[in-house]
């Protein structure tokens, strides 16, 4: 099994709603990512988690939040969005994070906030 | 942090070699890769460089010069599914990879 599922595959939600996003892999990699893409630019960083532990937070508000409930897991927790929250979240996976050489992505979550 | 350069656009007539250049400044650089992503799709990943030299895989060469701190993906017999955007990236010992800003290669028959 390669693949880095995501689920749901599009989320449409209000500025006052909660919703979660989550992301599996069963690739046995310890290193796992958020990643946020615009439409016609780059996927930005947004969190690594290596060994299930938060490694890198690039400076997300805080009404992003990760969980990593165990190595084969990642969520995103949204509260609060603004429009401006509005695009595609990737998830992705690596066997390690000090040497990311190949990132798995997933299919990503189009996410629309109203 | 860390900057990358790319062509915006490139296009290409099918069955045709297109060279995607790579510029980059970074602290702690690891390796560069590149990824391609399709109109609605997720980046796949194509190819890495560690060390200077050229990794070749099936029709996608990546060539990388750690002392220039620049790389290409090489593309050969280009086919029209070939159309999309392609992304290089740096990789840090930090663990972080930093995109480009991509280039779009077109293919014309």
């Amino acid at each position: 099994d390669t693949e880095v599922t995501q689920t749901p595959k599009h989320l449409v939600m209000g500025m006052t709603n909660k919703k979660s996003l989550k992301c599996e892999q069963h690739m046995g990699h310890r290193a796992m990512y958020w990643y946020k893409q615009k439409a016609k630019k780059p996927p930005e960083l947004m969190f690594v988690y290596s060994y299930e532990k938060l490694s890198i937070n690039e400076s997300v508000p805080s009404r992003f939040s990760p969980e990593c409930p165990n190595s084969s897991l990642l969520n995103l927790h949204l509260h609060a969005l603004q429009p401006e929250d509005s695009a595609l979240y990737l998830c992705a996976s690596s066997q390690v994070s000090a040497t990311n050489e190949k990132l798995f992505f997933g299919s990503g979550t189009q996410l629309s906030v109203l | 942090g860390q900057s990358l350069e790319q062509p915006s656009e490139v296009t290409a007539v099918e069955g045709a070699i297109v060279q995607i250049n790579c510029t980059y400044q970074t602290s702690g650089f690891y390796g560069l890769s590149w990824y391609q992503q399709h109109d609605g799709g997720a980046p796949t990943f194509l190819s890495y460089n560690a060390l200077d030299g050229l990794e070749e895989t099936g029709r996608f060469s990546s060539f990388l010069s750690r002392s220039d701190s620049y790389g290409y993906l090489l593309l050969q017999e280009l086919q029209m599914k070939d159309s999309a955007s392609y992304f290089c990236a740096v990789t840090t010992n930090a663990g972080k990879s930093t995109f480009g800003d991509g280039t779009t290669l077109t293919v014309k028959p």
